[in-house]
């Protein structure tokens, strides 16, 4: 059974630092893994999408890698803004299979 | 950009009704899905849902639950006997594929609050 978890749980940092999201998971036979933000009590906001045969996306601040062997994927940010409060999910899927999501990233950055 | 719209977008329902969540998914999408937060949980995959028929389902997704289709445009969850333990959010997705090249895009989610 496909496990996913995410490190840190909580950060906190100031305004324009880079900063590095964590993404970890159990069953290395993935076809593609997702990123989600997620806004208090709202809905889920796709931002980078990584297929299976790829190692990286890149999206204006954002950029993920893919590692499948090591079961591993970072969401990296640059520049971080107060705008990017928010947690982030992770989340990845076999062929044929759902998603499976991890707990999630909640960010909050001080202006 | 495409959305996924779903309403209501908060239901208060009492212990023991029943209740509809309604979705419209994008149009050129195939699969569709419901899954479900509780507050600070993860997010937990109940079903999924292709040519008018169920294509997998959760353990959470138990005989209290139905999927339908009813035109060519909705995408509904029915939980017939609501029990406080199913206050939660509800979202819907839909992809072109199934767990396939273009991923999910997710409604904002409908908050169930059972009392």
């Amino acid at each position: 059974k496909q496990e996913v978890t995410q490190i840190p749980a909580a950060l906190s940092v100031p305004e324009g630092e880079n900063l590095v999201l964590n993404c970890s998971f159990t069953d290395s036979a993935i076809y593609n893994l997702q990123w989600f933000r997620q806004d208090p009590g709202k809905g889920l906001t796709s931002l980078l999408l990584i297929q299976s045969s790829q190692r990286e996306q890149t999206s204006g601040r954002l950029n993920a890698s893919l590692d499948k062997s090591s079961g591993r994927s970072t969401l990296y940010i640059a520049a971080s803004q107060p705008g990017d409060s928010a947690t982030y999910l992770c989340a990845v899927a076999r062929l044929g299979q759902n998603f499976v999501f991890g707990p999630g990233t909640r960010l909050s950055v001080l202006p | 950009e495409p959305e996924v719209t779903q309403t209501p977008s908060h239901q208060v329902t009492q212990m023991g009704q029943e209740v509809i969540l309604r979705c419209v998914p994008i149009s050129n999408h195939l699969y569709f899905y419901w899954y479900r937060q509780i507050l600070g949980q993860k997010v937990e995959f109940l079903v999924s849902f292709y040519n008018n028929e169920i294509s997998e389902k959760s353990e959470i997704f138990d005989d209290q639950f139905s999927v339908e289709r009813p035109d060519g445009s909705n995408f509904t969850l029915k939980i017939r006997s609501t029990k406080l333990e199913d206050s939660a959010m509800y979202f819907c997705a839909s992809s072109e594929s199934y767990a396939g090249g273009y991923g999910y895009t997710f409604g904002s989610g409908t908050r169930l609050t059972v009392v």
